[in-house]
């Protein structure tokens, strides 16, 4: 399976939002709702922040939040926070699991 | 509270050969399916497949099928990721992590192997 397409880079102001996108085929994103959201800081492990397109784990913050239509997921960041800064991998169950490309979102 | 405690880094030759480990504790281990993720320098998050540790059905991405294996140890609430040869373009940071149904919600640390003559 090839890697989902995500945007390389996303920024924002603190306060504002910004949307990513996670564009896949009806194989994966668009064949099932089983859509992830992982959020990685440097160094560290990823931390799963949506599960199933748009439901959000315990404790994380309801600034994200997380969509699809057809074939492309997207996850939004409102409010924007400095330690947003980080990159974000999506991620859809297609028999077996399939990732993004990855984005670098930056907190101007 | 659930943890997946991996194993330390290692530095080993082309052609060696390795097993890392991914501890579980927390939660019954034979409940939920471990999988290994593939971290190259500066890139991407791989999927490198899964296993269930009830009764050690593995499932490979086809990227990494006949290069690594998978296996657990049920009475020790571990999984392993093995490698029989490696080469240089091995040299990443492995997760596992907890599949729970559709996702997965705890990860280990990582375990940075560096492969290099």
């Amino acid at each position: 399976q090839s890697a989902l397409t995500q945007p390389p880079s996303a920024s924002g102001s603190p306060g504002h939002s910004v949307t990513i996108s996670c564009t896949g085929t009806s194989s994966d994103v668009g064949g099932y709702d089983y859509v992830s959201w992982f959020q990685q800081h440097p160094g560290k492990a990823p931390k799963l922040i949506i599960y199933d397109v748009n439901k959000r784990p315990s404790g994380v913050p309801d600034r994200f939040s997380g969509s699809k239509s057809g074939n492309t997921a997207s996850l939004t960041v409102s409010g924007l926070q400095a330690e947003d800064e980080a990159d974000y991998y999506c991620s859809s169950y297609a028999g077996g699991n399939v990732f993004g490309t990855g984005t670098k979102v930056t907190v101007l | 509270e659930v943890q997946l405690v991996q194993s330390g880094p290692e530095v080993k030759k082309p052609g060696e050969s390795l097993r890392i480990s991914c501890r579980g504790s927390g939660y019954t281990f034979t409940n939920n399916w471990i999988t290994w993720v593939r971290q190259m320098p500066g890139k991407g998050l791989e999927w490198m497949g899964w296993i269930d540790p009830s009764d050690s059905y593995t499932n490979y991405s086809p990227s990494f099928h006949g290069h690594v294996t998978f296996s657990v140890d049920k009475s020790i609430t571990t999984a392993y990721l093995q490698w029989s040869s490696l080469k240089a373009s091995d040299t990443a940071v492995y997760y596992c992590a907890r599949r729970v149904e559709t996702y997965f919600d705890y990860w280990g640390q990582g375990t940075l192997v560096t492969v290099s003559s």
